[in-house]
């Protein structure tokens, strides 16, 4: 079936470090969005992308669409601890309305 | 105000007791859908429905039941809770993008 994999489950950086959170889809997407879910908190939507290799930045984070529209990733510039959360891709399953998660990366920044 | 709003945000109870999840949402949004999420598994999808009194199962649906009678509230009932259903549910309701409720924290003990 149609999964979607993050890779890596965790990082750990200093802040101030680079941070790099990559999403793979074993089908084409339509488009992309990704999510960030502070601790004790709910998914809340950053960012969709739908052109093939796309990049959209958002201040310090930077969103890209792969060629293919298999892959995407997020890079965050000089880490800050308020960046502390899970990072979670999401494409539409089955090219329907629904969507199917990837497993998320989880982003410690040590002060 | 506009949003979608979960209850309760925790919940304990038994094993074998019935137990039901609240979502409402005042979007409008014809999509809505119930996750879970366990640690390890990210966001599971257990229940879903394109339109009042029209549901759909997920990847985890067994022990759940859902409802739609009303475009913004679609309720989540455990049938008979078991410990493997302690976990954090959450609701969303989707246009673009989804919309997540603050989950609710159940326990079964």
């Amino acid at each position: 079936g149609q999964q979607v994999m993050q890779i890596p489950q965790y990082q750990h950086v200093q802040e101030g470090e680079d941070f790099t959170t990559y999403c793979n889809s074993s089908t084409t997407l339509s488009n992309i969005q990704w999510y960030k879910q502070r601790p004790g908190g709910h998914p809340v939507f950053l960012i969709q992308l739908v052109k093939s290799g796309e990049v959209k930045k958002q201040k310090r984070l930077t969103f890209q669409f792969g060629e293919a529209k298999k892959n995407s990733s997020l890079h965050i510039t000089a880490t800050q601890t308020t960046d502390v959360g899970t990072y979670f891709c999401a494409g539409p399953r089955d090219s329907s309305y629904k969507l199917i998660f990837g497993s998320g990366t989880r982003l410690l920044v040590r002060p | 105000d506009a949003g979608i709003t979960q209850s309760p945000r925790y919940k304990i109870t038994e094993t074998g007791r019935q137990v039901t999840l609240m979502c409402h949402q005042t979007w409008s949004h014809s999509y809505m859908f119930w996750y879970r999420q366990d640690l390890g598994h990210g966001l599971r999808l257990i229940y879903y429905s394109a339109a009042a009194d029209i549901t759909d199962k997920g990847e985890v649906p067994d022990g759940y039941v859902v409802s739609r009678s009303k475009t913004e509230n679609f309720p989540l009932t455990l049938e008979s809770a078991t410990r493997s259903q302690t976990s954090v549910y959450f609701c969303a309701s989707q246009g673009t993008e989804a919309f997540f409720g603050q989950g609710t924290r159940l326990t079964v003990v």
